[in-house]
């Protein structure tokens, strides 16, 4: 069975600092996504990282994938207030054939940038 | 386009009662799925449908059923509500291809009281 976990749960950090989250997963997989909440929303798609060595960015957020290790990264750099959000990492499970694959998801990283 | 719509948006239910959350997309995806959020929990696929004609069990199915009505239309009922399903409900599609991002709804607040 495919398990995600993400670390931290919860971050807390001032505006101008960077930082990463970190996303291990269990088992073979080379397809990966992240996603960004704010409370009370919908999930919103921020990077798919298809292969090893996969690096995505987007304004101060950049996401990296390591197959090998099957560890994925999100870092975000010189913080700001409005990343403030749950991020949530998503493996796919390649178990469940076909060719439309489920995900499992990590259980978010709760990000609040503070002034 | 409106993407992926959901209704209800907010609906209380007694214990035992029935309903069904309704999911429609515009988006041509092949695949729907439905998950439920709980507070700690991340998302949980309740069931699946990869094409229009099938439907899949995911991680939490117990106490739920569900219809692909056709391409757009993925519904999912509760017979008989209990207070464990107190929860957010989600709806999201993909094309089913590599890189198959998934899309999601605005969700669907449900208390079970």
């Amino acid at each position: 069975e495919l398990k995600v976990e993400q670390n931290p749960l919860f971050l807390s950090m001032q505006e101008g600092k960077n930082y990463t989250i970190y996303c291990n997963y269990s088992t073979t997989s080379d397809r990966l996504y992240w996603y960004r909440q704010d409370p009370g929303k919908s999930l919103e798609s921020l990077f798919v990282l298809l292969s090893n060595g996969a690096v995505k960015q987007e304004g101060r957020l950049m996401a990296s994938l390591d197959t090998k290790a099957r560890l994925s990264t999100l870092h975000i750099t010189a913080a700001v207030h409005d990343l403030s959000a749950t991020y949530f990492c998503a493996v796919d499970d390649k178990k469940s054939g076909g060719s439309n694959y489920k995900l499992t998801f990590g259980k978010g990283t709760l990000l609040t940038v503070n002034p | 386009n409106a993407g992926v719509t959901q209704t209800p948006k907010f609906q209380v239910l007694k214990t035992g009662q029935s309903m069904t959350l309704q999911c429609a997309q515009d988006m041509n995806h092949n695949s729907m799925y439905w998950y439920r959020q709980d507070p700690g929990m991340g998302l949980r696929l309740i069931y699946y449908s990869a094409s229009e004609g099938t439907t899949d069990k995911g991680e939490v199915p117990n106490g739920y059923n569900v219809s692909r009505l056709n391409k757009r239309e993925f519904s999912l009922r509760l017979e008989s509500a209990a207070p464990s399903q107190t929860s957010v409900y989600f709806c999201a599609t993909s094309y089913g291809l590599p890189a198959y991002e998934q899309y999601f709804g605005p969700g669907t607040r449900l208390t079970v009281t």
